[in-house]
């Protein structure tokens, strides 16, 4: 069936730091990639997304490039902030409609 | 727009009590999903609503669980007897037709059960 793996956290850097976050996905067709963040005590936001081949999604100074050759969706960012620590999801959505597919997330701790 | 509002945000219940949440979507969103998630774990779907309509329901919704969305608009999601192992956090998501793929959905605050 559809998933998602991500990396396992939790991930520690310290502020100015170069991040990575991996994800790879299994899925029939051509999904639509995610990644939403979840601060403490709040719901996910949508943090970037790509919905076809070679697509870039960017915000906030993240990035993630949709690699249908290695069905993969990096979460990347040069320089990271305390205020970014948070857990970030990985998701795909295979058809409008269709539930989103999460994975499990990884921590994201960034100290001063 | 207010986005996705859900009540209560916190709720402590005895097992063997029924619990009912509440989720406004916004309000020119047809769909409107509800998840749950595990502390060290992603949102997992429960159910989803197109308007008023049920049109999927995961193997996770036992017959303890009912969700309805009347005239399309707010859903609630009933919980039956309760027991420990329901203790989680439910999310609502919201979305229209024509932005599922491209733009996600928008999710609710959540509200949190513990079931003591």
């Amino acid at each position: 069936g559809d998933s998602v793996t991500q990396m396992e956290g939790p991930v520690t850097l310290s502020e100015e730091a170069f991040l990575t976050i991996n994800c790879t996905y299994t899925a029939t067709g051509y999904p639509s990639l995610f990644w939403y963040v979840q601060y403490p005590g709040e719901g996910l936001q949508l943090l970037l997304k790509a919905t076809k081949a070679d697509d870039k999604g960017s915000n906030k100074g993240f990035e993630a490039t949709y690699r249908k050759e290695t069905t993969s969706f990096h979460l990347e960012k040069g320089s990271v902030q305390v205020s970014d620590s948070a857990v970030y999801f990985c998701a795909l959505s295979v058809k409008a409609g269709t539930a989103l597919i999460f994975g499990k997330g990884t921590t994201l701790s960034v100290s001063s | 727009d207010t986005g996705v509002s859900q009540n209560p945000r916190h709720k402590i219940t005895k097992r063997g009590q029924n619990v009912t949440f509440r989720c406004d979507p916004i309000s020119e969103h047809n769909r409107l999903y509800w998840y749950r998630q595990t502390l060290g774990q992603g949102p997992e779907f429960l159910t989803y609503f197109q308007n008023e309509a049920q049109l999927e329901k995961s193997r996770l919704l036992s017959d303890r669980f009912s969700a309805e969305r009347p005239k399309g608009s707010f859903s609630t999601l009933e919980i039956q007897r309760t027991e420990q192992g329901d203790s989680a956090m439910y999310l609502c998501a919201s979305s229209s037709q024509r932005s599922d793929r491209g733009n996600g959905y928008t999710f609710g605050s959540g509200t949190r059960l513990t079931v003591v």
